[in-house]
């Protein structure tokens, strides 16, 4: 049971290069959601899903986009990333709304020059 | 505007000492977690309060939740080395299904 996990650990793109970032739980979760950490801004939803093949915004969606097409995985797209796109992200999983709290991922840490 | 508000930012205190930590906020929650982040990792669930006055312990670590269910407190007694990292309180609405709404967190260092 490996939990929640997140491929790859770090990255370095050039400002308009495209990436997939991809988490992947093996807890039969319903839930999953993505988030970026900065300095000083704290942990902000970009997209979630709610079950396998549905998708929502988040607070800071703008940039992003998501696929949940296998209930186990749960893919976030940069299609044009820019420096202001700097940032560790973290994935997190949970099993239904009013269950026990989220489960994270290690993160990604991004880094767009 | 942070919907949560955490206070301290930051924190430093010397092996043995008290301390305590707010979470603080104008809007009510249905439910409100706390969650410690070390560092390069993601962060880990620690308590999950969901009724107004609710006292939750785990060890020296106690958690409150207020009355009116808008705000929280963490509470450490005899700091130790171990528990330095960012303490981060988490609530969510009813309003907002699945979602939860991070405050900035709290940054602990514990000197030995």
């Amino acid at each position: 049971n490996a939990g929640v996990t997140q491929t790859p650990k770090f990255r370095v793109l050039k400002t308009g290069q495209s990436m997939t970032l991809l988490c992947a739980q093996d807890m039969n979760h319903e839930y999953m959601y993505w988030y970026r950490q900065d300095p000083g801004m704290g942990l902000r939803l970009i997209h979630y899903s709610v079950g396998e093949g549905t998708t929502a915004k988040g607070e800071v969606p703008d940039g992003y986009n998501v696929s949940r097409l296998k209930k186990q995985n749960f893919l976030l797209g940069l299609e044009s990333a820019a420096p202001s796109q700097t940032s560790v992200y973290f994935c997190a999983s949970r099993l239904l709304a009013g269950g026990p709290g989220q489960y994270f991922g290690p993160g990604t840490r991004l880094t767009v020059l | 505007t942070q919907l949560l508000e955490q206070s301290p930012q930051f924190l430093s205190i010397q092996e043995g000492e008290n301390l305590t930590v707010y979470c603080n906020s104008s809007s009510v929650f249905s439910s409100l977690q706390w969650y410690r982040q070390e560092p390069g990792e993601g962060p880990v669930l620690l308590v999950t309060v969901v009724t107004g006055g609710e006292v939750k312990k785990l060890k020296r670590l106690t958690f409150q939740f207020g009355d009116a269910r808008k705000d929280s407190s963490l509470h450490i007694t005899a700091a130790q080395p171990g528990d330095t990292g960012l303490y981060l309180c988490a609530g969510a609405r009813e309003t907002s299904g699945s979602r939860l709404t991070f405050g900035e967190g709290t940054q602990l260092t514990v000197n030995p």
